[in-house]
């Protein structure tokens, strides 16, 4: 158990809509990381936070994918006007040593 | 960017049997290297790290860096159809220990055949 849980594991939304996913680490990692998983492929890393600021953000990432850890803790990816090529897993990790990631919210946009 | 190349597979390999999984990435300055299993559905897990030349053990498991011809592998001894799953590859994204996030590999789909 890496101690991160995500919120919702599965989401299905039209095109168009805006959508937000939840982090939760139980103790307080330091860093957090979101990645993206689609079919096939390994995970690719979109964001990552070291305590309440966003250090990177991927050049993969559009204009419509925002991320945020207000208080150190938890963290939130919103992805606005979604797209059928961002159905994919939406993978959070903290430094447990090395990421140690949650289950991920499965995203379908239809 | 980074590359971090795996073999895609299927890999069949009969129970019992030792199941070697590869790979290869770009650069030269990194010094930590993860091995990650992810079940069908599920979210990656780390399994083992390995960060000097040579090999490292870890029940089953062996992973074996040689960093001169950037090449990491994992052996996975006395296979168990349990060991089904797909085996990524990851390195550190910006070099280091990979405090900055990982570059990981398309994975290889290995199947334990009993």
């Amino acid at each position: 158990d890496t101690g991160v849980s995500q919120d919702p594991r599965h989401k299905i939304t039209k095109r168009g809509q805006n959508v937000t996913f939840r982090c939760d680490p139980i103790s307080e990692h330091n860093r957090l990381y979101w990645y993206r998983q689609t079919l096939g492929q390994g995970p690719e890393f979109l964001t990552y936070f070291q305590n309440e600021a966003q250090l990177e953000k991927s050049r993969l990432l559009s204009d419509r994918f925002s991320a945020e850890r207000p208080k150190g803790s938890f963290s939130t990816l919103e992805i606005q006007r979604t797209e059928q090529g961002d159905s994919a897993m939406y993978l959070c990790a903290t430094e447990t040593g090395t990421p140690g990631f949650g289950p991920g919210t499965r995203l379908t946009v239809t | 960017q980074k590359e971090v190349e795996q073999n895609s597979g299927p890999l069949s390999v009969p129970e019992g049997a030792i199941a070697s999984l590869n790979c290869t990435y770009s650069d030269r300055v990194s010094q930590s290297f993860f091995w990650y299993r992810q079940y069908s559905g599920k979210s990656p897990e780390l399994i083992m790290s390995i960060y000097s030349n040579g090999d490292k053990e870890d029940g089953r498991f062996t992973a074996q860096l040689n960093k001169a011809s950037q090449y990491v592998s994992l052996l996975i001894r006395d296979s168990q159809p349990s060991d089904s799953a797909t085996y990524l590859c990851a390195v550190p994204r910006l070099g280091g220990g990979g405090a900055d996030g990982l570059t990981f590999g398309k994975g290889t789909h290995l199947i334990i055949q009993p």
